[in-house]
């Protein structure tokens, strides 16, 4: 089994870009997709990055998502922050049988 | 539109058996998997299962295998999860989401979530 390890917190001012790590413990990050997932306070998850670096239809272009194999990471990266980004952020990848989840990020944009 | 409707909120004592629900709408829910994930009190998202109903291919994590039991009914269009006997460390919120894939691909739609509570 494998870990991804989070920042704990981030903080940024709006307007600003910021960049959330992901680092896969063992194995390779670019072997598997890397799924990100931001859950605001009281609500469910939802996508706003899968497949490593693909959006879904409605989340703005703001967010990205990349791979770096010589750090064994993923990265999300939210541009022109915007009060509403406020929220966690988990990536989540996986092995031969199991989701794994990272411990999750929180972003405050204040 | 697909929907994943989960059950509402339960209180259980320590030792009580408990089943919850999600209910699936919107989508062909025999060419999906349902997925579980547990969020305990003020931490991160923990997988615990999934179970495609078209055939009732079952996998759980390995720190859950054999904790919980995940079920499906494709005739009404419901996956379930279930104890058989409840502590106080399943105190939790409980999603259920939707995978095309078992492990390979994203969550795209979550039900609202279920919060157990047990406690004496």
């Amino acid at each position: 089994n494998f870990m991804l390890t989070q920042p704990h917190s981030v903080s940024e001012s709006p307007g600003k870009t910021v960049t959330i790590s992901c680092t896969r413990s063992s194995g390779s990050i670019a072997s598997t997709y890397v799924q990100w997932y931001q859950q605001r306070p009281g609500s469910s998850p939802t996508t706003v990055i899968y497949d490593d670096n693909q959006r879904p239809s409605g989340v703005p272009d703001r967010f990205s998502g990349s791979i770096d194999s010589s750090s064994n990471s993923a990265s999300l990266t939210i541009s022109g922050l915007k009060t509403e980004d406020e929220a966690d952020y988990y990536c989540q990848s996986y092995d031969s049988n199991n989701r794994v989840f990272g411990g999750g990020t929180k972003l405050t944009v204040l | 539109e697909v929907q994943l409707v989960q059950s509402g909120a339960e209180v259980k004592k320590p030792g009580e058996s408990l089943k919850i629900s999600c209910k699936g709408s919107g989508h062909s829910f025999t060419s999906y998997w349902i997925g579980w994930v547990r969020q305990m009190p003020g931490k991160g998202l923990e997988w615990m299962g999934s179970i495609y109903p078209g055939d009732s291919d079952t996998r759980y994590s390995p720190s859950f295998q054999g904790q919980v039991t995940i079920s499906a009914d494709k005739s009404i269009t419901t996956a379930y999860l279930q104890w058989s006997s409840l502590k106080a460390s399943d105190t939790a919120m409980y999603y259920c989401a939707r995978s095309l894939g078992q492990l390979l691909s994203n969550f795209d739609y979550w039900g609202q979530g279920t919060l157990v509570t047990v406690s004496s």
